[in-house]
């Protein structure tokens, strides 16, 4: 069976401050994927990103950075000089390979993210 | 239209009414799958459609049926909720299981109250 786990509940910053949000996962799995959504007040979860199992290169999308570390199971997300529009909760999740057929994301309970002005 | 959508955005119901969730991608996606989420727990995987066909029945309660008439199409029928299923409602797809899209793409789901 597969887990994440999104330690964090709540974070709060100062607009314009750095803030990393971790994630931790477990599977018996080779092949996965991991991924980070954001789900503002609307309700609509975001796809920011995907990683695959065998790419641990790190990746940077503009203010956005990504940690993929296998060693310690976790991939971490950072957002650099953080603003109002960052506020909503970020989940992330796993997804394992399994030859065909589609499966489902097995989701973190989510960190709700407050930045203020 | 793009994207996954969702209707209605809100829904207000009886436990003995019998009532419908619709979903929509114009994405041209094989899978399409239904989630719940409620109140501090995580995202729940409902059910999971592959090209029409359902791969994966979450152990849902039967009050919940499932109808994928089309790829691009999925619909959640409930009948005699309880107001413990009052939660968003979820609908997502994606490209493919195997290979590199997969990542899921949801509708801004449906608020579903049970009273």
């Amino acid at each position: 069976a597969q887990k994440v786990t999104q330690a964090q509940t709540e974070i709060s910053v100062v607009e314009k401050e750095d803030v990393t949000l971790d994630c931790v996962y477990e599977t018996r799995d080779t092949t996965y994927y991991l991924f980070w959504y954001k789900q503002p007040p609307s309700g609509e979860l975001v796809f920011l990103i995907r990683r695959n199992s065998f790419d641990e290169q790190n990746e940077i999308s503009g203010r956005y950075s990504w940690n993929f570390q296998k060693s310690t199971s976790s991939f971490n997300f950072t957002i650099t000089a953080s603003q109002v529009v960052d506020s909503a909760v970020y989940f992330c999740a796993l997804r394992v390979y399994s030859g065909g057929g589609a499966d489902g994301l097995t989701f973190g309970k989510g960190t709700h993210l407050i930045i203020q002005p | 239209e793009t994207g996954v959508t969702q209707t209605p955005r809100h829904l207000v119901m009886g436990m003995t009414n019998k009532k419908s969730l619709k979903c929509e991608q114009h994405l041209g996606h094989n899978a399409m799958y239904w989630y719940k989420q409620s109140a501090k727990k995580p995202l729940e995987l409902m059910f999971v459609y592959n090209f029409k066909e359902q791969t994966e029945n979450n152990s849902v309660p039967s009050r919940f049926s499932p109808e994928c008439p089309n790829s691009s199409h999925l619909f959640l029928h409930l009948h005699t909720l309880q107001p413990e299923d009052s939660a968003l409602y979820l609908c997502a797809s994606s490209q493919d299981s195997a290979g590199e899209n997969t990542e899921a793409f949801f509708g801004q789901g449906t608020r579903l109250t049970v009273v």
